[in-house]
Formats: C-alpha cells, sequence, structure tokens
C-alpha cells in the first residue's frame, strides 16, 4: 500500500529560525516528489518538483531532499518568515495518481 | 496560457441534491485527477481520467458519485443525492502525460457546502 506520512503535523518556531519538514513514503517505486504550500480556505502553490533521479532542488530559501532507498525526503527552509505560515504538504507521484500526506501546518512567530 | 480552471469557486447544496462540479486543465494537458480535501486533513486520490477514459477511480465512493472527462469541454465531478459528509473541498489537477516526472498543476478548488 502506498502511504506518505509527514512529521511533525504542527510546528510553531520564531521568526528567523532554520527549519526542516519530514516526509515518508512506504513504496520506493516513485517517478517524483512534489512539495507543496497551502494556505487556509485557498488552493496548492507548488513549491519544488524532485524527480526520482535526483538527490536535491533548490528555490530560494527552500531546499528539498530525497532519499529513495530509505523513502524519505526533507523540506528545509532558512530564515523562516512571518509569511511562511502555512500547511506544506508532500506529494509522491506514482505510476496514474499522487499520494499526499496530511501536511504540517507551520506557524512562524514575529 | 490559463492554469488549472475550476468553477464554481464555492457550491452550496441542501441535502438531497445534485452537486456538479468542473474542471477545465492546462492548455494541451489530456490527463486530469480529482482529490477531496476533508476539513483539517490532506487532500486523498479520487479518480484520474483521460480523454473519454477512467483510468483509475479507487479513490471514488462506491455510490452517488462519478466522473467524466468528454472529448470536448470541461472534466466534471458530479456528486448525487448530496449528504453533509460530502462538505468538503474539491480539488482538480492535470498533466500532460501520465507517467512523466513532470508536476502536477492543480487548480483553486471548489468548496462545497451541504446544509
Amino acid at each position: 500500500k502506498q502511504e506518505v506520512t509527514q512529521i511533525p503535523a504542527a510546528l510553531s518556531v520564531p521568526e528567523g529560525e532554520n527549519l526542516v519538514l519530514n516526509c515518508s513514503f512506504t513504496d520506493s517505486a516513485i517517478y517524483n516528489l512534489q512539495w507543496f504550500r497551502q494556505d487556509p480556505g485557498k488552493g496548492l502553490t507548488s513549491l519544488l518538483l524532485i524527480q526520482s533521479s535526483q538527490r536535491e532542488q533548490t528555490s530560494g530559501r527552500l531546499n528539498a531532499s530525497l532519499d529513495k532507498s530509505s523513502g524519505r525526503s526533507t523540506l528545509y527552509i532558512a530564515a523562516s518568515q512571518p509569511g511562511d505560515s502555512a500547511t506544506y504538504l508532500c506529494a509522491v507521484r506514482y505510476a496514474g495518481k499522487s499520494t499526499f500526506g496530511d501536511g504540517t501546518t507551520l506557524t512562524v512567530k514575529p | 496560457n490559463a492554469g488549472v480552471m475550476q468553477n464554481p469557486r464555492h457550491l452550496v447544496r441542501r441535502r438531497g441534491q445534485e452537486a456538479r462540479l468542473r474542471c477545465s486543465p492546462m492548455k494541451g494537458h489530456s490527463h486530469v485527477y480529482w482529490y477531496r480535501q476533508l476539513p483539517e486533513e490532506g487532500l486523498k486520490f479520487m479518480v484520474y481520467l483521460q480523454k473519454e477514459n477512467i483510468i483509475d477511480e479507487s479513490g471514488m465512493p462506491k455510490e452517488r458519485f462519478s466522473a467524466e472527462f468528454p472529448k470536448e469541454g470541461p472534466s466534471i465531478l458530479r456528486i448525487q443525492q448530496v449528504v453533509r459528509g460530502d462538505s468538503a473541498a474539491y480539488f482538480c489537477a492535470s498533466s500532460w502525460n501520465r507517467d512523466s516526472g513532470e508536476k502536477l498543476f492543480f487548480g483553486s478548488g471548489t468548496q462545497l457546502s451541504v446544509l
């Protein structure tokens, strides 16, 4: 069964801190892994996409890593800001569909 | 190049009525995926369609729910005889190719409220 787990479910940090969000998956036969951001009551904004053959991707203050053999991905956010407060979702793409974790809700306090 | 378009943005129905949610994929995309997000939960896969075909409906409830993606026009997710438990955000995503490494593009979702 293809399961995706995100830990922690919620995280609160002071502004300026670096932080790591975790995503684990049970089936390593993935095509890619995509990190999304979702603001309350809004849709999904794609942050980073890592192909199965890649180890990491970077965009600005965000860095995502992928270890397919261990079934893990991390999203690293540097120098967090209050505007980073949102729910972060990882989606693992398999043949035909993507499976989502339940997300990590991040609160960055000024 | 418009993104994935979903309408309506908000839909209110009374119990027993029908709900029809529409999704127009990105231009050139022929693969559509529907997801449901219940309050305080993650996105759950419902159905994957290609033009005129249902490829994977393993996440669809067995009754009252149906989906189509006709040759012309948007994909439709139809919920008959809605119940309060159907209240959720319904998201549509599209892609150009099924098994490539490309990203999914999501619409803004339809928030269904059942009174």
